[in-house]
């Protein structure tokens, strides 16, 4: 069965940072190019980035480009999302999404980031 | 990269026909064919249902339809049931080889 698991949210103080991680299983994760959307409280969703298969190839939203930065790890089928310098507009679910061919065809359960003093 | 525009709410009654739109521009929705659809029902992730602008996704009724002209791509529900209700958001490969989501639409089953 597939599954992205979603973990590492949690409140944080604006300036700091935080490091999401999303464990895959249940496919070849290798093969396949990553994305992270988010989504703030009641609101819609927010693509922030795309990872190709190897790592080599990077892509963010403008409103994250210079903080966050994705990366992977195939020998553990673990996505990442490194959140830096975080203000309280990144408050959101984040959920990381597989890429079926320039679309997400499968999401994990998210996880909440709360940036707040 | 602006949102795509959808409208924030529709509603129809069990049975009927709506339409959800899309609009985007010329470096988005109107160039490419990867428009894709994503329904979010209350407290859940959302779930893929339309890819490629008019494909249905493995396992999605075909009550659900999909397709483009120019600049707008526009999600069909036909039939409509209760458990449609919920969430609906567009997105669209990009130019800048980024993605773009619409701000989603609300769709309520009276």
């Amino acid at each position: 069965e597939m599954q992205l698991v979603e973990s590492g949210g949690g409140l944080v103080q604006p300036g700091g940072s935080l490091r999401l991680s999303c464990a895959a299983s249940g496919f070849t994760f290798s093969s396949l190019w990553m994305h992270w959307v988010r989504q703030a409280p009641g609101k819609g969703l927010v693509w922030v980035s795309i990872i190709n298969t190897d790592g080599g190839t990077t892509r963010y939203a403008d409103s994250v480009k210079g903080r966050f930065t994705i990366s992977r790890d195939n020998a553990k089928n673990t996505l990442y999302l490194q959140m830096n310098s975080l203000t309280v507009e990144d408050t959101a679910v984040y959920y990381c999404a597989r890429d079926g061919g320039r679309n997400l065809d499968y999401w994990g359960q998210g996880t909440l980031v709360t940036v707040s003093s | 990269q602006s949102a795509l525009t959808q409208p924030a709410s529709v509603s129809g009654s069990p049975g009927q026909s709506i339409t959800i739109s899309c609009t985007g521009t010329s470096s988005d929705v109107g160039t490419y064919n990867y428009v894709s659809w994503y329904q979010q029902l209350p407290g859940k992730a959302p779930k893929f249902m339309i890819y490629d602008v008019s494909n249905r996704a493995s396992g999605v009724s075909n009550r659900f339809s999909g397709s483009k002209s120019g600049n707008t791509a526009s999600l069909t529900i036909s039939g409509l049931q209760a458990e449609d209700e919920g969430d609906y958001y567009c997105t669209s490969y990009t130019s800048r080889a980024t993605w773009v989501f619409g701000g989603g639409t609300r769709l309520t089953v009276l």
